[in-house]
């Protein structure tokens, strides 16, 4: 059972232009939800995050957004630029239930083109 | 620059032999997660561990792994007898649960892989 989901494998941008990804959930006990940036034979870097109590939250180029009733989150990055090029992997927290443990979805890799 | 760090980077063994795979979490940290990528599955969560003391390892399969935390420092996750379907990117993750922020900070990753 996927709780977690990126439905785009990929996703290909123009340097500058507006990069969005997309994340779907279906645990209606997720209340804390993360985006993590992933580069080859890296771990996963922390980007940014966003509490249940939110509907947006920001940093620098990077914003997320999340829809609880459609129970869907995007992060957007603006401008984008080609060292964003790298798997985005979004993922969620039950801390109430589940403690600090992260579900992730599958990534997304995003490849902005100069 | 606090980060987490393992070892080793990579490593390459034989079907039937033991691994063992250390990780050295945040300090101040009080949370130790481990997880296992792998092309099909994504990022899984094996194991992980708050304050030392183990709080789920249901991901793992118990016959073969086992993850420990010696001391604060140190977290082990060991396969014994190691099989080819376990070669994947392992990564050891740790976080502080403060003020309901459940940011984890990952590891570099020990690449295995069994023949």
């Amino acid at each position: 059972d996927q709780q977690v989901k990126q439905n785009s494998p990929s996703l290909s941008v123009q340097e500058g232009r507006i990069s969005i990804l997309n994340c779907d959930y279906t645990n209606s006990m997720f209340d804390y939800f993360l985006w993590y940036k992933k580069y080859p034979a890296e771990g996963p870097t922390f980007l940014i995050s966003i509490s249940s109590i939110k509907d947006k939250n920001e940093d620098g180029r990077f914003t997320v957004f999340l829809n609880k009733s459609a129970k869907h989150l995007s992060l957007h990055i603006v401008p984008s630029q080609p060292g964003d090029s790298a798997v985005y992997f979004c993922a969620a927290s039950a801390r109430e239930t589940s403690g600090s443990r992260l579900t992730f979805g599958e990534g997304t890799q995003l490849t902005v083109n100069p | 620059d606090a980060r987490v760090t393992q070892t080793p980077r990579h490593k390459v063994t034989e079907m039937g032999q033991e691994v063992t795979m250390r990780c050295q979490p945040i300090l101040g940290h009080n949370t130790v997660f481990w997880y296992r990528q792998t092309m099909m599955q994504g990022l899984e969560l094996l194991a992980y561990f708050r304050n030392r003391a183990p709080l789920d390892d249901s991901g793992m399969p118990k016959d073969r792994f086992s993850a420990e935390m010696p001391d604060a420092t140190l977290a082990t996750l060991k396969i014994q007898p190691s099989e080819p379907r376990d070669s994947a990117v392992y990564f050891c993750a740790s976080g502080l649960v403060l003020s309901r922020r459940h940011e984890q900070y990952f590891g570099p990753g020990t690449r295995l892989t069994v023949t």
